[in-house]
Order: structure tokens, then C-alpha cells, then sequence
């Protein structure tokens, strides 16, 4: 079935450990995404791409990087977890410049990452 | 800076009964695209509705319907028939592109805990 695959599904992480969430989409989608979900914040933007090779900052990106060396791929890597980076991350892909403007996000299972 | 409010962290209705979650928005653009995601107890991410700016006429989907108003900047999402797998958090969401880049914003969420 087409979509996004996140991996993994949930993890635990020793604070100041470094750790890499994989989300992989298979629609083509020039557009990716990462969110962390939060209680009481809703889905906050972590890291965008546009396209493969190109990457932005969201509205929460400190502590986060990304990469998007293709189409397909867009991991997001914590170089020194800490507690309050504990949270249920999202990826979504879109497809705007390539269809209709009205193209909504297709989103991963999300990882529940927790710090300890 | 474009933003959107969920004004109700948590409602509750009867079974078989109509709900409005509602949702207000803030930006300068005219060119847009209004999105309501519900997200179950099994974390997914499900697109509900969707809403162009410039359609004046409001988007229907079965049960799921919407009221936007756009000199009031708001996209209320009216759930007809309540039933018991309406239980979620509802998403309000707001799309638009700026210099090329296509950038989602998010409310808090509104908890719907349908009763029987």
C-alpha cells in the first residue's frame, strides 16, 4: 500500500545519546515534512523540504537536522537527545508543485520517542 | 505570521447528535486552503475535509461539513449523525505557499469524545 513509513515505531533514549528517525514515502511527493506532537500544542513543525536537495527550518527546529538526498528519504536526527525532546514525531509528504494547490499531507504512523 | 486558534480543547456529544468544533484563523493572504484532520486513538493522521479559499460554496463530505467564513477568517467543522468512531482529536489546518514554499500550520487540537 502506498504511503509513509515510519520507523521505528517507538523508542526510548538515554539523554545525550544521538538517534536518527527514518520516514521513507513512496508517492513521489516533491514535499516532506517532520512534526513533533505535543498534548495542549498540537503539531508543531520541526524541518521541511521542497524538493530533494533543499531543506528549511520549521517553527521548533533547534536541536533537530535533516537531510533529503532523494525523493523518497527524509530522516531526522537528534545529535544529543534531551528530555524535552520527548514526543510523538510525524512526517507528512505533499505534493503541491506537482498537482493541484489544494494537495492535502499524507502523514506517517509516528515514532513515540521517549528521553530519559 | 499565519496562526490558528481551536478555542475548545474538549467537547462531547451524544450519539446520533450534531457537533461544530470550530476554528478561526489569521493571515494576509487571499490564496489558501483550509484543512480539517482527524487524528483516532490509534494516532493516525485522516483527512477529513478540505476547503479552497476562493470557493465560496462550503465542503461537504457525507456527515462531515464545514462553515467558512472567510472575512471572519473561520472554518467551523460541523459533524451530522455523531457516531461513536468519531472519537478523536480534530485538527484544524491552514495551507498556503509563500516564495515557493508551502508551509502547514496547525491548531491545538480539539478533543471529540462521542457518548452513547
Amino acid at each position: 500500500t502506498a504511503g509513509i513509513t515510519q520507523a521505528p515505531t517507538s523508542q526510548i533514549l538515554a539523554a545525550g545519546r544521538s538517534m536518527t528517525l527514518r520516514c521513507t514515502q513512496d508517492m513521489r511527493h516533491n514535499a516532506m515534512y517532520w512534526y513533533r506532537q505535543d498534548l495542549g500544542l498540537g503539531l508543531r513543525l520541526i524541518h521541511y523540504s521542497n524538493t530533494a536537495g533543499t531543506t528549511g527550518k520549521g517553527e521548533v527546529p533547534d536541536g533537530y537536522s535533516v537531510s533529503r538526498a532523494n525523493t523518497d528519504d527524509f530522516p531526522l536526527t537528534l545529535a544529543s537527545a534531551v528530555p524535552s525532546q520527548t514526543s510523538v514525531y510525524f512526517c507528512a509528504s505533499s505534493d503541491p508543485a506537482g498537482g493541484s494547490f489544494d494537495q492535502p499531507q499524507h502523514f506517517g504512523d509516528g515514532t513515540r520517542l521517549s528521553i530519559l | 505570521a499565519q496562526t490558528v486558534t481551536q478555542s475548545q480543547p474538549e467537547m462531547s456529544v451524544q450519539e446520533a447528535e450534531t457537533v461544530t468544533l470550530s476554528c478561526t484563523y489569521d493571515t494576509s493572504e487571499n490564496n489558501y486552503y483550509l484543512f480539517w484532520y482527524k487524528q483516532p486513538p490509534s494516532r493516525q493522521m485522516i483527512l477529513v475535509i478540505r476547503q479552497e479559499a476562493y470557493k465560496q460554496q462550503n465542503a461537504t463530505e457525507n456527515r462531515f461539513s464545514v462553515n467558512f467564513q472567510k472575512a471572519a477568517k473561520s472554518f467551523s467543522l460541523k459533524i451530522s449523525d455523531s457516531q461513536l468512531g468519531d472519537t478523536a482529536m480534530y485538527f484544524c489546518a491552514f495551507m498556503s505557499s509563500t516564495s515557493g514554499t508551502y508551509k502547514y500550520i496547525f491548531g491545538t487540537g480539539t478533543r471529540l469524545k462521542v457518548l452513547a
